[in-house]
This record gives structure tokens, sequence and C-alpha cells, in this order.
């Protein structure tokens, strides 16, 4: 049974940098399959944020690209989401998921993680 | 970017209506279009993918179809467990993009 869970610092300061883990069990992230990061600010709705493949080739939403980067670890079996100059507007629920490609569904998701960007 | 308008924002129905939300893009994505269904403080959970293939374990009552531009997501005999929010997606080009969400309440 395929799982994630996202793990965040809960809290963050503007202008700092956010960083996010999904750990994956259940399955090799280094097998296949993509790995991707989406955003639902608190009461609206769903942002794509990024994926990752198995090999390492990220693709980036370019609202946000040039702040934000994916990364994996498959000796840990996370992956990461990594977020510059964060301000007010990425607070948000931060969600890992697994996608079968770069055009498929999100059929796997964690839980979620909720970031508050605040002084 | 592609955009994504569903139709209705919300609705009130009874249990055993029939209940069609419509979702309408920007541009033609050919059926890489997908539905979900979140509850409050879930995430969401995968519906029907490709239009109209129904995710393993989604009651049959969900239904979808359409093609290009326009798609619907249909549940037949509404159940007091379809209560929560409906959100359509298109995959077919990056950024991948969402409607706005459909608020369906069990009246």
């Amino acid at each position: 049974q395929v799982q994630l869970q996202e793990s965040g610092p809960g809290l963050v300061k503007p202008s700092e940098t956010l960083t996010v883990t999904c750990n994956v069990s259940g399955y090799s992230i280094s097998s296949g399959y993509y790995w991707g990061w989406l955003r639902q600010p608190p009461g609206k709705g769903l942002e794509w944020i990024g994926n990752i493949d198995h090999s390492g080739s990220t693709d980036y939403s370019p609202s946000l690209r040039g702040r934000v980067s994916i990364s994996l670890d498959p000796s840990e079996n996370q992956f990461y989401l990594k977020m510059t100059s964060v301000t007010a507007a990425d607070t948000a629920v931060y969600y890992c998921t697994r996608m079968p490609d770069s055009s498929g569904p999100s059929h796997y998701w964690g839980q979620g993680t909720l970031v508050t960007v605040s002084p | 970017d592609i955009q994504m308008t569903q139709s209705p924002s919300s609705l009130s129905a009874s249990v055993g209506d029939r209940v069609t939300i419509t979702c309408r893009a920007s541009q033609n994505i050919d059926n890489y279009l997908t539905w979900y269904q979140q509850k409050p403080g879930k995430a969401p959970k995968l519906l029907i993918y490709t239009t109209s293939n129904l995710q393993s374990g989604v009651p049959s009552r969900f239904s979808g179809s359409g093609s290009g531009t326009d798609f619907t997501l249909t549940i037949n005999s509404l159940q007091p467990e379809d209560f929560g929010a409906y959100f359509c997606q298109q995959t077919y080009i990056t950024p991948q993009t969402f409607g706005q969400g459909t608020k369906v309440e069990i009246k």
C-alpha cells in the first residue's frame, strides 16, 4: 500500500526559505512514476507547483519557476519541495502526490501540511 | 495557462437526486480531464481520470463525459456521503490547472 506523508516547518517568516518533505512508503521512488507537489491556500482552490520523475527530471509552474525546486533522495525514499523568498501569499496546505506520468492524475496524496508565512 | 471554469460554484440537492457539474477549458485539452472530491480538512480524492475512467473503488454512481473543452461530472442518485467540494483538473499542458471548485451540500 503506497502512502505519502508530508512534514514541514509549520511557520516560516517572510523572505525565508520553505522546505517540505514527502516521505513515501510502500514503493521505491527511484523505481518509477512521477512525484508532485500541489498547494491549497486556506478556503481556496488547488494550485499545481511541479513534479519530478524517478530519474530526477523536473517540471515547474511558470508562475513559481525561479523560486521553487523539487528534488528526491532515493536513499531516504523521500522527495522535497524548496521555495525561496516566501510571502504571505505562499501560506497554504502543501500536498505531495504520485502520478503515473507527467500527464496523469494524482492517484495518491499525502494528508497535507499547513505552512503559514508570518513574521 | 489554460483556464478551467466550473459551474455551479455551489449546489444543494436531496438524497437520490441526479447532480451535474460542468467544467469548461479555455482551449482544447483533448480528454486530459480529471475530477477530484475533497472533504473538509482532507486531501482530494481521485474520482475520474481521462474524462470518463472511474478510479478503482469509486462508486459507479459517479460518471464523467466530454471532450475538447466541455466536460461533465454526473452523480446519479446522490448519497449523504457525497457532500464536499469537487474540482476538475486539466493535465494536457503544464502548468496543470484546476477549476475553482463546486461545493455540494446535501439538503
